[in-house]
């Protein structure tokens, strides 16, 4: 079974300040992998999600990923943190050519500092 | 265009009883998830429903089930509630064109708590 680590349940960082939100994935054959954000009282919302096009993918609200095969990583990063991005981020993996079942990390509190 | 609405948003029953949860869509889209979300076990799937028929099925107990309607509305049911089973319950929809590669929308959940 596929499994998705998210290292660092909570990350603190100032505003302004780079941004490194850490995903890693267990599979031999690389995975459809997502990140999501949800705010508190909230549903998920989609940031970006990597199908197997650019390694490098970009997505909403300034936040990036880079899909590395020989690290099984997906990490989430994004240049300057607002205080606005202070959620709760998942990473999530889909099996390619399986049934439509995400499987989620734990996720990972972001906290901005003034 | 609307997005995915979850009824009721809150919600508290007591051990035994059971509840019913809904879920519109959001038009146009075929596929509806349900998750379980709780601070112990985090994001949890608990099914797919396409079509008016079950396609996947996560690994929960019977008490959980649910439907989907012509209309693509689903509803999901918990029979016999346990503590364990508060929860905030998310429901996400799809195109569900044929790839894995579909962006799912969430809805703002239910907060189920049980007493």
């Amino acid at each position: 079974a596929q499994s998705v680590t998210q290292l660092g349940s909570h990350v603190s960082v100032s505003e302004g300040a780079l941004v490194l939100l850490r995903c890693n994935y267990s599979s031999s054959v690389p995975p459809y992998l997502f990140w999501y954000v949800q705010y508190p009282n909230q549903g998920l919302q989609l940031l970006l999600k990597y199908t197997s096009a650019a390694t490098l993918v970009k997505g909403i609200n300034g936040f990036e990923a880079e899909f590395k095969k020989s690290e099984t990583s997906f990490h989430l990063t994004k240049p300057s943190a607002h205080m606005s991005d202070a959620a709760e981020y998942f990473c999530a993996v889909i099996e390619r050519g399986g049934s439509y079942i995400p499987t989620f990390g734990r996720g990972t509190s972001l906290i901005v500092h003034p | 265009k609307a997005g995915v609405t979850q009824t009721p948003r809150y919600l508290i029953k007591t051990r035994g009883q059971q509840v019913t949860l809904s879920c519109s869509p959001i038009s146009g889209h075929r596929s509806v998830s349900w998750y379980q979300q709780t601070p112990g076990q985090g994001l949890q799937f608990l099914f797919e429903y396409f079509s008016e028929t079950q396609r996947n099925k996560g690994n929960f107990p019977g008490r959980f089930s649910g439907r989907q309607f012509s209309n693509s509305r689903s509803e999901m049911n918990v029979s016999t509630l346990e503590l364990g089973d508060s929860a905030l319950y998310l429901c996400a929809s799809r195109l569900a064109g044929g790839t894995n590669t579909d962006t799912q929308y969430f809805g703002p959940g239910t907060r189920l708590t049980v007493l």
